[in-house]
């Protein structure tokens, strides 16, 4: 199985500010017949099923605020919130779909700060 | 605007088969893949597995073989079935679906909670 490793696992940021979150996976997700990294991010709000947010690393699900954006390739990707909203408190996870199963890393927390 | 809406029992006695069924609402079940993931309390996301509606399935090895996953198209629902169940299957179970297996996941069920007690 492709092991999925997170970082931080939790974050407090201050409104308007930044916030990282590192996903890194255990082998590469980066299909090279399409050059397409299989990799997505969810957000989980408290209470709340997971909602898609990216997916193939850096492309923003409709609907999801541009404040979000994802980046990397191979084996190592971010999430970026570019100016933190009191809305985007939740957990995140990042997941490759690449091979099955499917797996997710373990969730980042993060909180405003 | 496909929903899904889970279903089953809330509470199953310890070494009983639990079973859950999803229902897709507002859309075909055709030409999807649907999984079922859960989450223990407090922790993180597990797949389990997914079934397609030619009943292709795929089911997480290191979950052994007392998971099953099928479809019923004719009702637009698909299900889960875990046999022999223990404290450990304690969870939200949510039913989700992706356009292809190797796929995102765009649609999620609100989840259903289970909890293994005697």
């Amino acid at each position: 199985d492709i092991v999925m490793t997170q970082s931080p696992d939790s974050l407090a940021v201050s409104l308007g500010e930044r916030a990282t979150i590192n996903c890194k996976s255990s082998q590469s997700v980066l299909n090279s017949a399409n050059n397409r990294n299989y990799l997505a991010w969810y957000q989980q709000r408290p209470g709340q099923p997971p909602k898609l947010l990216i997916y193939w690393a850096s492309t923003r699900e409709s609907g999801v605020p541009d404040r979000f954006s994802g980046s990397g390739s191979g084996t190592d990707f971010t999430l970026t919130i570019s100016s933190l909203q009191a809305e985007d408190v939740a957990v995140y996870y990042c997941q490759q779909y690449d091979n099955a199963p499917q797996t997710f890393g373990q969730g980042t927390r993060l909180e405003i700060k | 605007q496909v929903q899904l809406q889970a279903s089953g029992p809330r509470l199953v006695k310890p070494s009983e088969t639990l079973s859950l069924t999803c229902s897709v609402l507002g859309g075909s079940i055709r030409g999807y893949y649907w999984s079922w993931i859960r989450q223990p309390p407090g922790k993180g996301l597990e797949w389990i597995g997914n079934v397609h509606d030619t009943g292709s399935t795929k089911v997480n090895p290191s979950l052994k073989s007392r998971f099953t996953i099928s479809i019923d198209t004719s009702t637009n629902q698909f299900s889960l079935k875990v046999t022999s169940v223990t404290a450990a299957d304690t969870a939200l179970y949510y039913c989700a679906g992706g356009y292809a297996s190797n796929w995102p996941l765009d649609y999620w069920g609100q989840g259903t909670r289970v909890t293994v007690s005697s």
